[in-house]
């Protein structure tokens, strides 16, 4: 993958529900990942999707993957003050069917932010 | 359960001075070793990848180097910091390729 791309901020109010969009370019990228960033700390896999899957959903997150678009989307539901981070969308690097270990290619991150 | 160490968590020096960030990961084997560089405002840039001791992939030239010298240690290094080299630095580990990324806590490196 080349280019991950995602919006840079998003507003919610407390208790409705997110949704963090992204598009990706490598058609071939086998997972797909969310990751999640809290101020001053390391990234946390939130969730990951097989390509070969539509939809995968935990708890209050729902995966959506659309891969005719090239678009992965990451609903969260009640969103709630322990949301507020940095999302980023990250896709493998190269193709791994050409061997090596290249990787993440990440987006710039979406920052949600969350209303009272 | 597998765990991985970053420090110093943060670090202020010089320009010129040098530079060894050091990572470490618990709990598994023969790892896929990876350190990102995280600009300010900006997304991850992959700096090195690892698939074994002594084998050091690098994504982009640059002033920085990295070095393996065992399985579960994975080293970021400078002989002479530049001011572009501030950032936040991360590792992360992989148990293969194709599996996901996990990653420490970061440092966050600033130069005078």
């Amino acid at each position: 993958g080349e280019d991950v791309e995602q919006s840079l901020f998003l507003s919610v109010r407390e208790g409705d529900s997110s949704v963090i969009n992204c598009t990706y370019t490598d058609s071939s990228s086998t997972y797909l990942y969310w990751y999640k960033q809290e101020p001053g700390a390391g990234l946390q896999l939130l969730t990951y999707i097989f390509s070969n899957m539509d939809m995968k959903q935990d708890q209050r997150l729902t995966v959506l993957l659309n891969k005719k678009d090239k678009h992965l989307s990451l609903r969260i539901a009640d969103t709630q003050t322990g949301d507020s981070a940095i999302y980023f969308c990250a896709e493998p690097a190269a193709d791994y069917s050409g061997g090596g270990a290249d990787g993440l290619t990440f987006g710039k991150g979406t920052h949600l932010i969350i209303q009272p | 359960s597998q765990t991985i160490h970053q420090w110093p968590a943060t670090l202020v020096q010089p320009v010129g001075s040098p530079l060894s960030l050091e990572c470490t990961v618990e709990g598994t084997s023969n790892p896929n070793l990876y350190w990102y560089r995280q600009a300010a405002g900006r997304g991850l840039q992959l700096l090195f990848y690892s698939v074994g001791i002594g084998q050091i992939s690098s994504e982009v030239p640059q002033n920085l180097s990295a070095s393996r010298p065992q399985d579960r240690q994975f080293i970021l290094s400078s002989k002479k910091l530049l001011l572009s080299d501030s950032g936040f630095y991360l590792c992360a580990w992989s148990v293969h390729r194709d599996q996901p990324q996990h990653f420490g806590d970061g440092t966050r490196l600033s130069i005078l």
